[in-house]
């Protein structure tokens, strides 16, 4: 079973739409969960960070956190097609260096 | 400012050259890492180091030779490579957002072993 996972897409949305992207792990000592965006060619970009159950918002974006069922997902409000890219989940415990990545969801925003 | 430097941008190496990889941050992060990207895959990690030390090594061949010079600058040596060792090198420090951190990454090193 693989530590992070997320549906590899793609999910195509139209623009305005809201886009939902989707992510389980494995860990339940799992403490800190992270959304990326990469875009084609670039390194990942932070978007946001969760560690509390619930939703956090910044901007267009949300992240939900259900600890209960190892879940995360990030909404992405008035979807753009400057959105278009994949998004890698990404999750860490306490004390503990290392980051585990799902493989990535690619997402496209259609005019 | 959460920035990390990456030199040089684009490396194309022979598989017998020796080259190194740079990474510089200056935010007073305490772990670096180094990590491997295939198209179309997530990072694979390769190498932490925390407080200038050693802390995961994931396994990766001898030809890849990390080195930590400072808080600031993680090396990445790399000697005899193979062409299926071509991806795009990231580096990334931990800054101290959250209960354990977060992963800043800088701009990757596209290399290419002919």
């Amino acid at each position: 079973q693989k530590e992070v996972e997320q549906n590899s897409g793609p999910l195509s949305v139209p623009e305005g739409a809201i886009a939902s992207l989707n992510c389980t792990y494995s860990d339940r000592g799992s403490q800190s969960f992270f959304w990326y965006r990469q875009y084609s060619g670039k390194s990942p970009e932070l978007i946001m960070f969760i560690y509390s159950n619930g939703d956090k918002e910044d901007g267009r974006f949300t992240a939900q956190l259900n600890k209960a069922s190892q879940y995360v997902s990030l909404l992405i409000r008035d979807s753009q097609p400057s959105d278009s890219a994949t998004y890698l989940c990404a999750v860490n415990r306490y004390n503990f260096n290392k980051f585990y990545f799902g493989s990535g969801t690619k997402l496209n925003v259609k005019p | 400012d959460t920035e990390v430097t990456q030199t040089p941008k684009h490396l194309v190496m022979g598989m017998t050259n020796k080259k190194s990889l740079k990474c510089e941050q200056h935010m007073g992060h305490r772990a670096m890492y180094w990590y491997k990207q295939k198209a179309k895959k997530p990072p694979e990690l390769m190498f932490v180091y925390s407080y200038e030390k050693l802390s995961i090594n994931e396994s990766v061949p001898s030809r890849f030779s990390p080195e930590c010079p400072n808080s600031s600058l993680l090396n990445l040596h790399l000697h005899a490579l193979q062409p299926e060792d071509s991806a795009l090198y990231l580096c990334a420090s931990m800054g101290t957002g959250g209960p354990t951190g977060e992963l800043f990454f800088g701009e990757g090193s596209r290399l290419t072993v002919l």
